[in-house]
């Protein structure tokens, strides 16, 4: 069983403050690693897919790593505004013929002005 | 806007009814994907169609039935629902399986 699992469940922050969370994932047979933002009534919008141990992808002040030896992924936001107050997502789909992606429960995030 | 629409977006039906949700991607993928997400569940995967083809059935009870009649359309039809099936159903296509998924928005459908 492939369980997905983010941190913290809901995070409140102040304008300005950066911040971060979680996504843990079984390690083994990893094929890649997707981060989502998904905005009330809006659809969730692709930020990053990620590969490779150690890969680092950047978006605006939006970054992300990766560790698939010990089975983690960190987002982190620099600088939060009130427009990142957004639930985000991640999920995991592991390589062969299992194409299907595993998503967290997602990490609330508002950022108050 | 990710190029995935869906419709309706908002849907109230009874146990007894029948109804379809529709989906279109512009994007020229060939892959097409069904989710449900309940209350307080992650997204769950439902169906995946590769060029027109069905790949995947993820264990879905016989009365959601889909319909992929080209790579840029996808329908759910929904039949004799049960009110646990109440849920946002969302819509998703990738150039090929394994691929970035691009969303719609979504239909919020309630079973009464």
């Amino acid at each position: 069983i492939l369980n997905v699992e983010q941190s913290p469940q809901s995070l409140h922050v102040q304008e300005g403050d950066s911040t971060n969370f979680t996504c843990s994932f079984p390690s083994s047979n990893f094929y890649a690693l997707h981060w989502y933002r998904w905005e009330t009534a809006k659809s969730p919008e692709a930020l990053f897919v990620m590969t490779l141990n150690g890969d680092e992808k950047k978006k605006g002040r939006i970054s992300a790593t990766l560790n698939t030896k010990e089975g983690y992924s960190y987002l982190y936001i620099k600088g939060s505004q009130p427009e990142d107050s957004a639930t985000y997502l991640c999920a995991q789909n592991s390589g062969g013929s299992n194409y299907k992606l595993t998503f967290g429960k997602g990490t609330l995030l508002t950022v108050n002005p | 806007e990710t190029g995935v629409t869906q419709t309706p977006r908002h849907l109230v039906m009874g146990m007894t009814n029948k109804k379809s949700l529709k989906c279109e991607q512009h994007l020229g993928h060939n892959a097409m994907y069904w989710y449900k997400q309940s209350a307080k569940k992650p997204l769950e995967l439902m169906f995946v169609y590769n060029f027109k083809e069905q790949t995947e059935n993820n264990s879905v009870p016989s009365r959601f039935s889909p319909e992929c009649p080209n790579s840029s359309h996808l329908f759910l039809h929904l039949h004799t629902l049960q009110p646990e099936d109440s849920a946002l159903y969302l819509c998703a296509s990738s150039q090929e399986l394994y691929e970035t998924q691009y969303f719609g928005p979504g239909t919020r459908l309630l079973v009464l």
